[in-house]
């Protein structure tokens, strides 16, 4: 059974740092990695998803992806106060049907 | 983009009474999954279905029934709710036919605020 876990539980950054946010997960059989991010009282959105290993930028976010590692993380630059929210990865394997697992998510708050 | 919605959005409902919780999809997704969130924690799978008139039990199905009438209608039933039950539940459905360039990414309604006295 797949496990997911992230870290930090929670952060606090001020406004204009860098976010780090990591995610592991135990099968490496594992393709699809996902980063959602939830903020508070609304629906989890997907972010950014990538599929080989290396790195993905999309704006200030970018995804870093170490398979053999079984470790991908996220990472925001300059970070605003509208990026306060819960983030959630999630991991997913081709065949099977359920699709995303989902880690317990990490908390970051921006201040401003 | 995917449309999910979900009725009610928020219920108050009373120990060992029955709850169900509806949800609608228009995008012609195959999956759609029932998930549970925990004040400020992770998604839990509750079930999920792959195709209609077919469920399929997830991580914590103990204490929940769900059904799926058609490819756009998913309904999670707690026949004797209980305090325990009390929690946010988010509905999704995603398109996992292979060779999609999203592929199992899944879309979310807004949620269901259950509170269970």
């Amino acid at each position: 059974q797949q496990n997911v876990q992230q870290s930090p539980e929670s952060l606090i950054v001020p406004e204009g740092a860098r976010t780090s946010l990591n995610c592991t997960f135990s099968d490496s059989a594992s393709q699809y990695f996902w980063w959602y991010r939830q903020h508070s009282g609304k629906a989890p959105k997907a972010l950014m998803s990538i599929f080989s290993n290396g790195e993905k930028e999309e704006g200030r976010f970018t995804i870093h992806l170490n398979k053999a590692s079984l470790h991908f993380s996220l990472h925001i630059r300059d970070s605003q106060p509208s990026d306060s929210a819960l983030y959630l990865c999630a991991v997913s394997m081709r065949q099977g049907g359920r699709a995303l697992i989902f880690g317990t998510g990490t908390t970051v708050s921006v201040s401003p | 983009e995917a449309a999910v919605t979900q009725s009610p959005r928020s219920k108050v409902a009373v120990t060992g009474g029955k709850v169900t919780l509806s949800c609608h999809q228009t995008n012609n997704h195959d999956y759609m999954y029932w998930y549970r969130q925990d004040t400020g924690h992770g998604l839990r799978l509750i079930h999920y279905s792959y195709v209609a008139d077919s469920t399929e039990k997830g991580d914590i199905p103990d204490g929940y029934k769900a059904s799926r009438p058609s490819q756009e209608n998913f309904s999670l039933i707690l026949e004797l709710a209980s305090l325990s039950q009390t929690a946010v539940y988010f509905c999704a459905s995603s398109d996992m036919r292979t060779g999609k360039s999203n592929y199992a990414e899944q879309f979310f309604g807004p949620g269901t605020r259950l509170t269970v006295l």
